[in-house]
């Protein structure tokens, strides 16, 4: 089935400590989102990539980047994970020209900073 | 994209039908209206769309009011498995751009 995948889906890192986590689909989609959703709070977009064009929200914290290196892979790197940047993280895809479009989410992966 | 209000919670029992409210009073004509949920610990799924005519398809119903001024998602048979966070969102369709998450509707679905 085509999807969106997550890797890992629990992650554990030190207060500093530069991490990556990663997102992968299959559905061969051109926009690529990442989400970050903190305990008991609604997802909220940090950037997202339209092929190989970043988007960055404007009150994304420097500290996050992506890299998309292809069309099935993007990648969210946190440069020094602070306590605050422990959540989940979402990726999502979406394919424009269709019209009506929707989101597809992965599982998400859950960041843990000690 | 226009803003969203929904109750913060629900109860339904299985079995019967869940109506989830939202008011979205100053959507724009161009804007649809979107539901999604999350069930926990997993990513958000869609279920269901519409301008401004009635959906349905095979998770749920979506009712649209004729001002375009609030709507209703209905879970016709509710199961425990429906037990998620159900967000309202509305927006235009054709925008890549974020999804913006209200604070959503938590439905428990009790035995």
């Amino acid at each position: 089935d085509a999807m969106v995948i997550q890797n890992p889906r629990y992650q554990v890192t030190q207060f500093g400590k530069p991490v990556t986590l990663s997102c992968s689909q299959t559905l061969n989609h051109n926009v690529m989102y990442w989400y970050q959703q903190k305990s008991s709070q609604a997802p909220k977009l940090l950037f997202h990539y339209y092929d190989k064009d970043f988007n960055n929200e404007a009150d994304t914290p420097d500290n996050f980047q992506s890299r998309r290196p292809n069309t099935s892979f993007c990648f969210l790197d946190i440069r020094s994970p602070g306590l605050g940047d422990a959540a989940m993280y979402l990726c999502a895809t979406s394919r424009p020209g269709q019209g009506v479009k929707t989101q597809y989410f992965g599982p998400g992966t859950r960041l843990l900073v000690l | 994209d226009a803003k969203t209000t929904q109750p913060p919670s629900m109860d339904c029992a299985e079995g019967r039908a869940a109506n989830l409210p939202c008011n979205h009073s100053t959507i724009s004509g161009n804007e649809y209206v979107y539901w999604y949920r999350q069930i926990h610990s997993q990513g958000p799924q869609y279920i269901i769309h519409g301008l401004k005519n009635n959906e349905t398809n095979e998770m749920a119903s979506l009712i649209i009011t004729e001002d375009r001024k609030s709507s209703t998602l209905i879970l016709p048979h509710a199961t425990l498995r429906d037990t998620a966070v159900y967000y309202c969102i509305v927006r235009v369709p054709w925008n890549t751009d974020k999804l913006i998450f209200g604070t959503g509707t938590r439905l428990q679905v009790f035995p």
